[in-house]
């Protein structure tokens, strides 16, 4: 079934390079986010886009990480330069609208491995 | 401050036993609230929302705002059942709305 595609599954990067994710989201959904999923941890939201506008980054670490989402469809998710700490799964999830009850659909994430 | 606090980590039980997964959230306003689940090597996904009172896979769970709570209920657990299971509370800013997730809790059943 089409779901949200994201890509890469998994990755290892040495401390202080840098790293891309990817996310396709579901067709027509206008919502695009962001989660960090620290081992032992729920998802953490880092960025939300409506359409190609950030909405909502205050937990976005904006030293290092960015966003963009050009077009209001694919997305990617940048980190440089990476840290130990930012070993987690990273989850790309979209949404239809932004109303309170909106159902958010998630991708397989990718788990990103510093080292 | 918006925060969703699941206390157990793990939960283990007999099939056909009843369960009880613990949710408290702490929120300002009318809160909406939500139940996703996680089945191994699947991505995460909404398994209930506050607002449709429905039962999902017999899970029900009902919003107590005196007790500021939203505990996932089964009455007999099934083995298809072993799953990460995680609250999560609407947050409205700004005219949208994120999803705040607890931590999450392990429920295991056995044979």
């Amino acid at each position: 079934e089409a779901g949200v595609a994201q890509s890469p599954r998994y990755k290892i990067i040495e401390k202080r390079q840098s790293v891309a994710f990817w996310c396709n989201p579901i067709s027509g959904h206008a919502t695009l986010y962001w989660y960090q999923q620290i081992l032992g941890q729920g998802p953490k939201l880092l960025i939300q886009f409506q359409n190609n506008g950030v909405v909502d980054d205050s937990q976005l670490p904006k030293d290092r990480f960015s966003a963009e989402r050009l077009k209001g469809v694919d997305s990617t998710l940048k980190i440089q330069p990476a840290k130990l700490e930012d070993s987690a799964v990273y989850l790309c999830a979209s949404s239809f609208g932004t109303g309170v009850n909106t159902e958010a659909f998630f991708g397989q994430g990718t788990r990103l491995t510093v080292v | 401050a918006q925060r969703v606090t699941q206390p157990e980590k793990l939960l283990s039980v007999f099939k056909g036993a009843p369960v009880e997964l613990k949710c408290n959230y702490s929120y300002s306003g009318s809160p909406e609230l939500f139940w996703y689940v996680q089945y191994s090597r699947q991505r995460l996904q909404l398994l209930l929302r506050h607002i449709s009172r429905e039962s999902i896979k017999g899970f029900t769970a009902d919003l107590n705002k005196g007790e500021t709570s939203f505990h996932l209920k089964k009455p007999f657990a099934q083995e298809e059942d072993s799953a990460m299971y995680y609250c999560a509370l609407s947050s409205s800013s700004g005219g949208y709305n994120k999803l705040i997730f607890g931590a999450g809790t392990r429920l295991a059943v056995h044979p």
